[in-house]
């Protein structure tokens, strides 16, 4: 069974633009999380995706958002991107719902210049 | 590859000895534990998890302790490979009501010398 994917897997972006990131999850696996890596703040959760709903949420501002699809497929949005964005963002799957047997792809790297 | 992290607590072991990683967590309210592998260029890796009603918990070649009087996880990784280099996360749940959260310790990067 193929593993989480993400694209694309490196990004670099000017502040103020937008991007928007893809995942696409395990086969038939319904949940979808996303986090954020950096150095200094290390792995943070950003949302959840269930069954094309968000279900839950960390503290990011409103400039980060995500979206999913009918096929599980989730994508994530950066909007005016700062400098301090630029991280590994990484989505991670699960048949269930919550921070249970999730399974990560290998991140996009956003860097914000 | 990409390096996952800087400036991150060391662990280097000689090949074939025993790893102790150790980790302190947040919230006493905490039910659910996990340790994660992540090596670079990757996600972090499933290795192995605990619930608050266990002290110790065995797989393969690894072992999790979990003292709730101090908060404090640790995995031991028994005969330690090259293959083990990565960098190592511990996670608990915070139970939010209807709601649940995965909250990541900072890390240890663990250098296995050959």
């Amino acid at each position: 069974k193929a593993g989480v994917t993400q694209t694309p897997r490196y990004l670099i972006k000017t502040r103020g633009q937008q991007v928007t990131l893809s995942c696409s999850p395990i086969s038939g696996h319904r949940s979808v999380s996303w986090y954020q890596q950096t150095p200094g703040q290390g792995l943070q959760f950003l949302f959840e995706y269930f069954s094309e709903t968000q279900r839950n949420k960390g503290n990011f501002p409103g400039r980060f958002s995500g979206r999913q699809f009918s096929n599980s497929r989730s994508e994530m949005n950066v909007s005016t991107l700062e400098l301090g964005d630029s991280a590994l963002y990484l989505c991670a799957s699960s048949l269930v719902q919550g921070p249970y047997e999730q399974y990560f792809g290998p991140g996009t790297r956003l860097t914000v210049t | 590859g990409e390096s996952v992290g800087l400036h991150l607590p060391t662990l280097s072991v000689q090949e074939g000895d025993n790893s102790i990683i150790n980790c302190a967590y947040s919230n006493s309210a905490s039910d659910y534990f996990i340790w994660y592998k992540q090596e670079s260029g990757k996600g972090p890796q499933f290795i192995i998890d605990i619930r608050s009603n266990m002290d110790k918990r065995q797989g393969q070649r690894v072992t999790v302790l979990l003292n709730k009087t101090v908060k404090h996880l640790s995995l031991q990784i028994a005969a330690t490979q090259p293959g083990d280099s990565a960098v190592y996360f511990c996670a608990e749940i915070l139970y939010g009501g209807a709601t649940n959260k995965l909250i990541f310790g900072t890390g240890t990067l663990l250098a296995v010398q050959p």
